[in-house]
């Protein structure tokens, strides 16, 4: 089945300790990407990747590292969360068309204390 | 900058009652045009999307969008809406050129339907 997996799906930690979030996808996609999602503010890119390492910021890079070592595999690393990091967080796939749309993990329920 | 707006933040309507969610974006240039579904607890899915030719497009479960390229606007619409169509609905926006792989999202309009 083709999809987009992230790893956990909740967690809750605390200011400074380092994370990591994994994502995967299984459809070859070149293109991935993470957002978050607060209320009232829909949707905003953090970072994304148009290919092995490839990376670029989106809106809301502060804050987050990512790596793209493998087509598969973008990771969000947050190296010292902060409470105002405390989002619900989705990754994202797509082939390369520019008409390919993206699909969606189930998202992390990230919280910081 | 690129931005997308969505007029309505709540709606509540009643079963069987029509739906219009406005959506604008601000870029100028050729773009892709989608629109998602988040229902509760669950992650995004696409509804529909707009890449070219007929402006009217449909989608899953009953809805349409109408891209009016003169007005930058991508309305969602369903004639008769149903309890289980209480979700979240947000509207985005590619630009065509560059393939950036850039999404833009609008801030969501949260629909609640009373049955």
């Amino acid at each position: 089945e083709a999809q987009v997996t992230q790893n956990p799906r909740y967690l809750i930690t605390v200011t400074g300790k380092k994370l990591t979030v994994t994502c995967s996808q299984n459809m070859n996609h070149e293109y991935m990407s993470w957002y978050r999602q607060d209320p009232g503010l829909g949707l905003r890119q953090i970072y994304y990747s148009m290919n092995v390492e490839v990376t670029d910021k989106g809106d809301v890079p502060e804050g987050y590292k990512v790596s793209r070592k493998e087509k598969r595999n973008f990771p969000l690393i947050l190296e010292s969360p902060s409470p105002n990091q405390t989002s619900l967080y989705f990754c994202a796939s797509s082939g390369s068309g520019v008409n390919s749309p993206l699909h969606f993990g189930n998202g992390t329920r990230l919280t910081v204390t | 900058a690129q931005s997308v707006s969505q007029h309505n933040h709540h709606v509540i309507l009643s079963e069987a009652a029509s739906l219009e969610l406005g959506c604008n974006y601000s870029y100028g240039g050729t773009v892709n045009l989608f629109w998602y579904v988040q229902y509760p607890g669950q992650h995004l899915q696409l509804l529909l999307k707009y890449f070219s030719g007929d402006p009217l497009v449909k989608g899953i479960k009953g809805f349409e969008a109408e891209f009016i390229k003169s007005k930058f606007s991508f309305n969602l619409r369903k004639p008769s809406v149903q309890w289980s169509d209480t979700a979240e609905y947000f509207c985005a926006v590619s630009r065509r050129a560059g393939n950036t792989g850039k999404l833009i999202f609008g801030q969501g309009t949260t629909l609640q339907v009373k049955p």
